[in-house]
């Protein structure tokens, strides 16, 4: 079972600002096989990068995704007070999908 | 557009069964993965199984096997999640989720959740 491991476990920055939120793998992952996911109080999670960078539907760009091997980064640029949320990374390269454990940010 | 319908909240008993349910637009049913995912109170998330309504193809995470049945109903374009025994650890969020992208496992839609509550 692949392990997924987020940092840092919470995320406090300021309106406009830049969020780097990273997920590593504990094996090597091809950089199709990660997705990004924002749930917010009460909500259920909702889709924000998978594959390639690719975004989901109605994601803006200032949300994007990189990374390839086992370190993988969400970018959150010109953060809204609207982005505070846990973000979770999910891979789905091996036949057992996991989820890491969270990051939470604060605006 | 996509519909995905989740079965109210259910409080029961250890000991008891449940049998919960994911309603999805049907042009879509035997087209995706149906997944469930469980969220335990204040915790992160976690992959259970899905199911490939079409040929009902169904996958389960090892914490999971054994412990819950993933089945699928074309005729009404519903999926399930039961148990036969439930315990009071089973008591959380749960929330179906679907595959609709080729070629990926990422969850592009999602429903609202049924919330589980076990409790004697």
């Amino acid at each position: 079972e692949i392990v997924l491991t987020q940092s840092p476990g919470t995320l406090s920055l300021s309106p406009g600002e830049r969020a780097t939120l990273s997920c590593r793998a504990s094996q090597s992952l091809r950089s199709d096989d990660l997705a990004w996911y924002q749930q917010k109080p009460g909500q259920a999670p909702r889709l924000l990068i998978y594959g390639r960078g690719t975004r989901g539907t109605g994601i803006p760009d200032r949300f994007s995704g990189s990374g390839s091997g086992t370190d993988f980064t969400l970018t959150i640029t010109r953060l809204d007070p609207e982005d505070s949320a846990v973000y979770y990374c999910q891979q789905y390269g091996s036949s057992v999908l996991t989820f890491g454990g969270g990051t939470k940010v604060e605006i | 557009e996509m519909h995905l319908v989740q079965s109210g909240a259910e409080v029961k008993k250890p000991g008891e069964s449940l049998k919960i349910s994911c309603q999805v637009s049907a042009y879509i049913f035997t087209n995706c993965w149906v997944g469930w995912v469980r969220q335990l109170p204040g915790k992160g998330l976690e992959w259970m199984g899905f199911i490939y309504p079409a040929d009902s193809d169904t996958r389960y995470g090892p914490s999971f096997q054994g412990q819950v049945t993933i089945s699928a109903d074309k005729s009404v374009s519903t999926a399930y999640l039961q148990w036969r025994s439930l315990q009071a650890s089973d008591t959380g969020m749960y929330y179906c989720a679907l595959i609709t992208v080729g070629g990926t496992r990422a969850f592009d839609y999602w429903g609202r959740g049924t919330l589980v509550t076990v409790s004697s």
